[in-house]
């Protein structure tokens, strides 16, 4: 079965400094793989996407970037935080060629910015 | 611009009564509608889809309604329990290489022993 981590579970960060949020997902290949975040009261934004290692496309441009190492590695980063990046970060999975876009989540980074 | 809406933010129910989730969307190129279920500090566990081929579909306790001509879809849960509680969202896709998810703001339920 496939299992989707992510790391760490909750994170505090003083303005200014970088971020790396770390996804991996097991048991499946070639998966395409996906960073939301959730602000406090908000639904779901899309942040990035990745249909293949190296391939990343941005939704909403802001101070964050991602980027796929392996195939089945996906990370955010960000060289300087900002207060608005505060939030619940996710990160998730669809398995390539399904037709209909059934996306699976992983536990999520509660990211504060003081 | 709001494309998929979740006008309740709230939603109270008994226990063993039918809970009623409502989602209603805007663009005509959604076809696919999904419902997520999410508990604090939890990523969302995906409940049930269905395509916009149908008007219906069950799994169990859960059944999702699509009305295109009405653009709005809902969830009903029946019996309610306990461990329903939790925030539901409403998320769509156009397909034909869409990767985009477009999910609502969520619905708090509350099921009341």
């Amino acid at each position: 079965s496939q299992t989707i981590h992510q790391w760490p579970a909750t994170l505090v960060q003083p303005v200014g400094s970088p971020l790396s949020l770390e996804c991996t997902v097991e048991g499946t290949s070639n998966p395409n793989l996906y960073w939301y975040r959730q602000a406090a009261g908000r639904g779901l934004q899309l942040l990035f996407y990745s249909v293949g290692i190296g391939q990343i496309s941005s939704e909403v441009p802001q101070n964050l970037s991602a980027s796929r190492p392996q195939d089945r590695q996906f990370i955010l980063s960000s060289k300087k935080l900002l207060l608005s990046d505060s939030g619940f970060y996710l990160c998730a999975w669809r398995p390539s060629g399904r037709p209909y876009n059934e996306q699976f989540f992983g536990p999520g980074t509660r990211l504060t910015v003081l | 611009d709001q494309q998929v809406k979740q006008n309740s933010p709230s939603l109270s129910v008994q226990e063993g009564r039918i809970s009623i989730l409502n989602c209603d969307y805007t663009n005509s190129m959604f076809d696919y509608f999904l419902w997520y279920k999410k508990y604090p500090a939890e990523g969302p566990t995906f409940l049930i889809s269905i395509s916009s081929i149908k008007d219906k579909n069950e799994d169990g306790r859960f059944t999702v309604f699509l009305n295109k001509s009405a653009k709005h879809l809902s969830l009903h849960i029946v019996p309610s329990q306990p461990g329903d509680s939790a925030v539901y969202f409403c998320a769509a896709s156009a397909s034909f290489g869409n990767e985009k998810l477009t999910f609502g703001t969520g619905t708090r339920l509350t099921i009341i022993p």
